[in-house]
């Protein structure tokens, strides 16, 4: 079973603009979850979704987005970029049902704001 | 809110034996886990622990206290590979996908 797969992998952007990052989830999982790391503050969740529908949220700015297609692919989207949002951004998957799920990441994209 | 503590490096040799341990406070509770990071890798799901006790996977094992809000992973015969970044995870109130991770505990071993 093919993995997790996040595109792209790197990304220069400069402030101001914005980007739309891409992940995959594993072949029969409906979650998506989106994560940042940064060496700072560490892996922060940033949102859920599940068929479709955003199921939870964590604590950043409305210039975080996403969305989850029908074939459960996701997007996340940071608008306004600003020098802070360099990080490595972590998309996860799951089967999303049940009160446990390991989580099965990928690998990342790492993005830099100039 | 969801806080967890961990240590920050630790160091072993080939071989032996090392224990992380990690202490949480959370409302609302889905369970410790426990993942692994490579440098420059994605974070691998290692352990998880619902209930009390210890679970036993090859050569790592996880422990559980909920009434202390404590838990551990124990790597034995650590190998040069074992050499990564080390997180524990709690669920966050009304989700178990909403993992809020640990700082991070980066194992060396050394030859």
């Amino acid at each position: 079973k093919a993995g997790v797969t996040q595109t792209p992998r790197y990304l220069i952007k400069t402030r101001g603009q914005q980007v739309t990052l891409s992940c995959s989830p594993i072949s029969g999982h409906r979650s998506v979850s989106w994560y940042q790391q940064t060496p700072g503050q560490g892996l922060q969740f940033l949102f859920e979704y599940f068929s479709e529908t955003q199921r939870n949220k964590g604590n950043f700015p409305g210039r975080f987005s996403g969305r989850q297609f029908s074939n459960s692919r996701s997007e996340m989207n940071v608008s306004t970029l600003e020098l802070g949002d360099s990080a490595l951004y972590l998309c996860a998957s799951s089967t999303g049902q049940g009160s446990y799920n390991e989580q099965f990441f990928g690998p990342g994209t790492r993005l830099t704001v100039l | 809110g969801q806080s967890l503590e961990q240590p920050s490096e630790v160091t072993a040799v080939e071989g032996a034996i090392v224990q992380i341990n990690c202490t949480y406070q959370t409302s609302g509770f889905y369970g410790l886990s426990w993942y692994q990071q490579h440098d420059g890798g994605a974070p691998t799901f290692l352990s998880y622990n619902a209930l009390d006790g210890l679970e036993e996977t090859g050569r790592f094992s996880s422990f559980l206290s909920r009434s202390d809000s404590y838990g551990y992973l124990l790597l034995q015969e650590l190998q040069m590979k074992d050499s990564a970044s080390y997180f524990c995870a709690v669920g966050a109130s009304g989700s178990a996908r909403q993992l809020t991770f640990g700082s991070g505990t980066q194992l060396t071993v050394l030859p």
